[in-house]
């Protein structure tokens, strides 16, 4: 069954500042799509960005890049230029290339992010 | 705003009691998930309908059921409620089962309290 860790429970960044957050994963499969969710206070689930496992070039989105290494099943979130905005628990998440058995999203515990001014 | 529409938001009920989660999907959505939050477990799934048929199935308990309608909204049935079932239930959707690769949406969330 595949699995996803976060490592890092809690992180901490200065405004405007670039922070990264961690995420592995383990799976036997070569195809496969990953996901990084946020989660504000308001506790909404909103999508940051995906990444399909075929393709070799790191996804972006404005702020938002990842560093997806598939040799490694690594799949880091970096958020630059922080604003108050981003403090917020992040979410990792797999989904198999069928859908699985597992209800097709396999979530990490997450990350809250804290963001100083 | 995801799209994604869930009724009620927030809902305080007591133990041994019967509530009924509602999920409207996003429009043309075909794919409707329901996911449990809570601070023990984490987010975890429960169960999965597309176009009227379940699809897969999660951690849901027997005292849980769900159905997806001909319009496509769905609700999540949670009976003999227990302390332990005070959670945060999302609802998700997405558009075809067929390409797992689609992006899956979730609502706000029902906030269920059992007293």
């Amino acid at each position: 069954a595949q699995t996803v860790t976060q490592s890092q429970p809690e992180m901490s960044v200065q405004e405007a500042e670039t922070v990264t957050l961690s995420c592995t994963y383990d799976t036997s499969e070569s195809d496969y799509y990953l996901f990084w969710y946020k989660q504000p206070p308001s506790r909404q689930m909103i999508l940051v960005i995906r990444q399909e496992a075929y393709k070799q070039q790191n996804a972006t989105e404005n702020r938002f890049s990842v560093n997806f290494q598939k040799a490694a099943k690594s799949f880091s979130l970096k958020i630059s230029d922080s604003q108050l905005g981003d403090a917020a628990m992040y979410f990792c998440a797999y989904r198999s290339p069928d859908g699985g058995s597992q209800g097709n999203l396999i979530f990490g515990k997450g990350t809250k992010l804290s963001v100083k001014p | 705003d995801s799209g994604v529409t869930q009724t009620p938001k927030h809902l305080i009920t007591a133990t041994g009691q019967r509530v009924t989660l509602r999920c409207s999907p996003r429009s043309g959505d075909l794919s409707v998930y329901w996911y449990q939050q809570s601070l023990d477990q984490g987010l975890q799934f429960l169960i999965q309908y597309y176009n009227g048929e379940e699809r897969a199935k999660g951690n849901i308990l027997e005292r849980f059921s769900a159905q997806q309608f001909p319009d496509l909204h769905s609700e999540l049935n949670l009976s003999s409620l227990e302390l332990g079932d005070s959670a945060l239930y999302f609802c998700a959707s997405s558009a075809r089962v067929a390409y797992s690769g689609n992006t899956i949406y979730f609502g706000e969330g029902s906030w269920l309290t059992v007293v």
